[in-house]
């Protein structure tokens, strides 16, 4: 079964700075997409952003990009820059052409520290 | 952007109870999903549905929880004998073709408190 695991319960940032929060996955599948989602506090999940497995480029979206490895499979999301309203809890997902489901990861509170 | 929509914002029940969850996708998606997230945990899947039917549904998604799409445009989350366990924010969620690269669109929950 395909597992998503975010190891970082918290992350604190300095405003400005950059913070990477770690993802890892597990999956005999080929064809798949993995995604960042932000949660904020009226707990509505918003896109962050999306990789897709076939491509090898990393995905960027302004401040934030990811760093995809899929070998060892990890899906990391780098936030630059960072600001106030970044605060937020961090979901990765994943989902495989095979499924309509997407699977979250646990996690990550990130505090953005004035 | 589109919304979906999800009524109410709050529920509280008492243990045993029935409650229905409601949801508006957006118009012209065609596949709907519920999630719930105990406070503080994880997000988790418990049911998809395209062409009135449901494609996947989780080992939490027991007889006790059904959903339908009643009229071509809400889609509901039933559960006819609520646990306290069932206390959790509940998420429907919705995509246009079902393509695995597509993101969900989330509603704005709806926090059910079971007593």
């Amino acid at each position: 079964a395909q597992t998503v695991t975010q190891s970082q319960p918290e992350m604190s940032v300095q405003e400005a700075e950059t913070v990477t929060l770690s993802c890892t996955y597990d999956t005999s599948e080929s064809d798949y997409y993995l995604f960042w989602y932000k949660q904020p506090p009226s707990r509505q999940m918003i896109l962050v952003i999306r990789q897709e497995a076939y491509k090898q480029q990393n995905a960027t979206e302004n401040r934030f990009s990811v760093n995809f490895q899929k070998a060892a499979k990890s899906f990391s999301l780098k936030i630059s820059d960072s600001q106030l309203g970044d605060a937020a809890m961090y979901f990765c997902a994943y989902r495989s052409s095979g499924t309509y489901k997407y699977i979250f990861g646990t996690g990550t509170r990130l505090k953005v520290l004035a | 952007e589109p919304e979906v929509t999800q009524t109410p914002s709050h529920q509280v029940t008492q243990m045993g109870q029935e409650v229905i969850l409601r949801c508006v996708p957006i118009s012209n998606h065609l596949y709907f999903y519920w999630y719930r997230q105990i406070l503080g945990q994880k997000v988790e899947f418990l049911v998809s549905f395209y062409n009135n039917e449901i494609s996947e549904k989780s080992e939490i998604f027991d007889d006790q929880f059904s959903v339908e799409r009643p009229d071509g445009s809400n889609f509901t989350l039933k559960i006819r004998s609520t646990k306290l366990e069932d206390s959790a924010m509940y998420f429907c969620a919705s995509t246009g073709h079902g393509a695995v690269g597509e993101k969900l669109f989330f509603g704005s929950g709806t926090q059910l408190s079971v007593l």
